[in-house]
């Protein structure tokens, strides 16, 4: 089984700060990594797919890179609506499985 | 725009089994090109992806809980299924369903909390 850890498991940031979360895979997953916002309540929302493409309707101050074992999502200048939980997902080929990783929460400092 | 319901009784008795629908406006299920996807997010916990089924019925599951997760497609509805056999306290969750074109999840349901208790 392929896992995903996400760092920080949360952080306190400021509007107007870069942020950047790291999710790292146990072994190589080449691009299948997408990343979501989840607001309490709310349902997540697609943010970013295979690592770097960002979904239709995201602003662009979100941006994502990697590959293999080790990716980025960053936040360009934190806004007060980008306040949530973010998570990390991959796909597992054979056999397919998708996996999240276990979320990171941005709060206001 | 597609959109995704999710719909079903929001407490079941330990034992017994969960089954949940998820009905889709916007798009058919039938079209091809998409996936139809489970997943559940334990009350204050992370996400954990159940299950998927393609139009044709084809489907894959977490290995976790496929001796006890059923999908199915009902086209004629523009539907999509979960059963989910001899659920205890632990399946206690808000379930979701989505759509996806086989490795991501781009549009979801609102999300339905499912209690197991007697």
């Amino acid at each position: 089984d392929i896992q995903l850890t996400q760092s920080p498991s949360f952080l306190s940031a400021s509007v107007g700060d870069r942020v950047t979360i790291t999710c790292r895979a146990s072994q190589g997953i080449s691009s299948y990594l997408a990343w979501y916002q989840q607001k309490p309540g709310k349902a997540p929302k697609l943010l970013i797919y295979a690592a770097s493409t960002l979904h239709s309707g995201v602003p662009s101050r979100f941006s994502g890179t990697g590959s293999g074992t080790e990716f980025t999502l960053t936040i360009s200048s934190l806004q007060p609506e980008d306040f949530a939980t973010y998570y990390c997902q991959q796909l597992n080929n054979y056999p397919p499985e998708f996996t999240f990783g276990p979320g990171t929460k941005v709060d206001i400092k | 725009q597609v959109q995704l319901q999710e719909s079903g009784p929001g407490l079941v008795k330990p034992s017994q089994t969960l089954s949940l629908t998820c009905t889709v406006s916007g798009g058919s299920i039938s079209s091809g090109g998409y996936y139809w996807n489970w997943i559940r997010q334990h009350p204050g916990r992370g996400l954990e992806w159940i299950g998927s089924i393609y139009y044709s019925g084809s489907t894959f599951y977490n290995p976790s809980l496929k001796s006890r997760v059923i999908l199915s497609a009902e086209t004629s509805k523009n539907q999509f299924s979960l059963k989910l056999t001899s659920v205890t306290a632990a399946d206690t969750a808000v379930y979701y369903c989505a759509r996806g074109p086989g490795t991501y999840f781009e549009s979801w349901g609102q999300g339905t909390l499912v209690t197991v208790s007697s």
